[in-house]
């Protein structure tokens, strides 16, 4: 089946960090350019980072630059998100997507998302 | 940034109705809007992309139109199925930016 299905999430403080992770499965992974959007009642859907297929360029929403970073290990088929210096406004629900292989940007598989919540 | 502008916040129809759903950027995006359906905790799924093209699998009773600033994404016969939140997303331009979304609910 192809699915993607994202990991690592919980309570943290502010300050704190923590790494996600999403699992890839049913296709080609390292074919894709892979994303992490994050959703959340207030803010909606909101993209957060953009990475290539062997992860040697990343994009970053400004919002997150210099705090987070997006890797992958090909072998794992698996993609991270390294979030540093969490604050509450990162409280959201992370998820991970595949970008279409197609021309343009849009993104064609999501996984169903884990929760980050931060708070004291 | 581009701001992605969906109206309305909530739609209210009856089954086997027809629902518009209207999205607008605050600056032309071409043709690359994409439309995602999304229901209580599930993955958004794919339903339209560059304005108007369906991937496999997508019922064709979704269709979408528009381009520069201004989009539509119709569903013909709205199903029991196809109650959910319906978000717009330019991918023209970078930071990909997504509409606010309009639920689609039961009238």
């Amino acid at each position: 089946e192809v699915q993607l299905v994202e990991s690592g999430g919980g309570l943290v403080q502010p300050g704190g960090s923590l790494r996600l992770s999403c699992g890839a499965s049913g296709f080609t992974f390292d074919s894709y350019w892979m994303h992490w959007v994050r959703q959340t009642p207030g803010m909606g859907l909101v993209w957060v980072s953009r990475v290539k297929t062997d992860g040697s360029i990343a994009l970053y929403a400004d919002s997150v630059k210099g705090r987070f970073t997006i890797s992958r290990d090909n072998a794992k088929d698996t993609l991270y998100l390294q979030m540093n210096s969490l604050r509450a406004e990162d409280t959201a629900v992370y998820y991970c997507a595949r970008e279409t292989a197609l021309t343009g940007y849009y993104l064609d598989l999501w996984g169903r998302g884990t929760l980050v919540t931060v708070s004291s | 940034e581009i701001v992605m502008t969906q109206s309305p916040a909530t739609l209210s129809v009856s089954p086997g109705e027809r629902a518009t759903l209207s999205c607008r950027a605050s600056q032309s995006v071409s043709s690359s809007l994409a439309w995602y359906q999304q229901k209580p905790g599930q993955a958004p799924r794919l339903l339209i992309y560059d304005a108007s093209a369906r991937p496999t699998g997508i019922p064709a009773r979704f269709s979408g139109s528009g381009s520069g600033t201004e989009f539509t994404l119709t569903i013909s016969s709205l199903q029991s199925d196809d109650f959910a939140v319906y978000y717009c997303q330019q991918h023209n331009n970078w930071p990909l930016t997504f509409g606010g979304g309009t639920k689609v609910e039961t009238k």
